[in-house]
């Protein structure tokens, strides 16, 4: 059973379209999240929701649109895709506390052209 | 401004010998830290994870080492095995707030 699930995993689309990324965990926790790892490998946080609730929301551009349905879910909705947006987008949950592990999803390579 | 660092991009160990990862922090606030293990096409994998009140914590092979004067902080592997070759990216996090990531360090067992 895979804890932390994404689909797609790859995205190839052309500029200026809109898409949307899926991620849903089993986990029971209370706290999901989105990063981006750019071209340089840097892994950078985008958005966390804790129980549907938006709490960390890093400077991103207002294209990007996070989405939680209910604790287990959370899409990542991008308008007007940009060649910049291309990256590897990567959900992970956890239980929030102060000694927290996050868990990873497999990640969604996203390539516009 | 980053953070968390992690200055060696690549690292080669033979089989059988001791791997060592290094991560330096700037934040002295930072309480708990974490090493994850990534390979490629897959998300990272959480390894092993040290809080500020202790300077070791132990899971089998993998030992992590806290120095908090020199905000320093190490991943030990011994032995290390071919399986262990993998990005290891190295976390740090202040009480509840974002995860910070170093950018990641390549090791390499070579057989």
């Amino acid at each position: 059973d895979t804890a932390v699930s994404q689909t797609p995993k790859y995205l190839v689309t052309q500029m200026g379209n809109d898409k949307s990324i899926k991620c849903e965990q089993n986990l029971g926790h209370d706290t999901m999240y989105w990063y981006k790892q750019d071209s340089k490998k840097f892994l950078k946080i985008m958005f966390s929701y804790n129980n549907k609730e938006l709490i960390i929301n890093e400077t991103v551009p207002n294209r990007f649109s996070p989405k939680s349905p209910d604790k287990a879910h959370l899409n990542l909705h991008i308008n007007s895709l940009e060649l910049g947006d291309s990256a590897v987008y990567f959900c992970a949950s956890s239980q929030r506390g102060i000694q927290e592990t996050q868990y990873f999803g497999p990640g969604t390579r996203l390539l516009v052209l | 401004d980053q953070q968390v660092k992690q200055n060696s991009p690549s690292l080669s160990v033979q089989e059988g010998r001791i791997s060592i990862l290094n991560c330096d922090y700037t934040n002295s606030m930072f309480d708990y830290f974490l090493w994850y293990k990534k390979y490629p096409a897959e998300g990272p994998t959480f390894l092993i994870s040290i809080s500020s009140i202790k300077d070791k914590n132990e899971d089998g092979r993998f030992t992590v080492f806290l120095n908090k004067s020199a905000k320093h902080l190490s991943l030990h592997i011994v032995p290390s095995q071919p399986g262990d070759s993998a990005v290891y990216f190295c976390a740090a996090r202040e009480g509840n707030e974002k995860l910070t990531f170093g950018t990641g360090t390549r090791l390499t067992i070579i057989p």
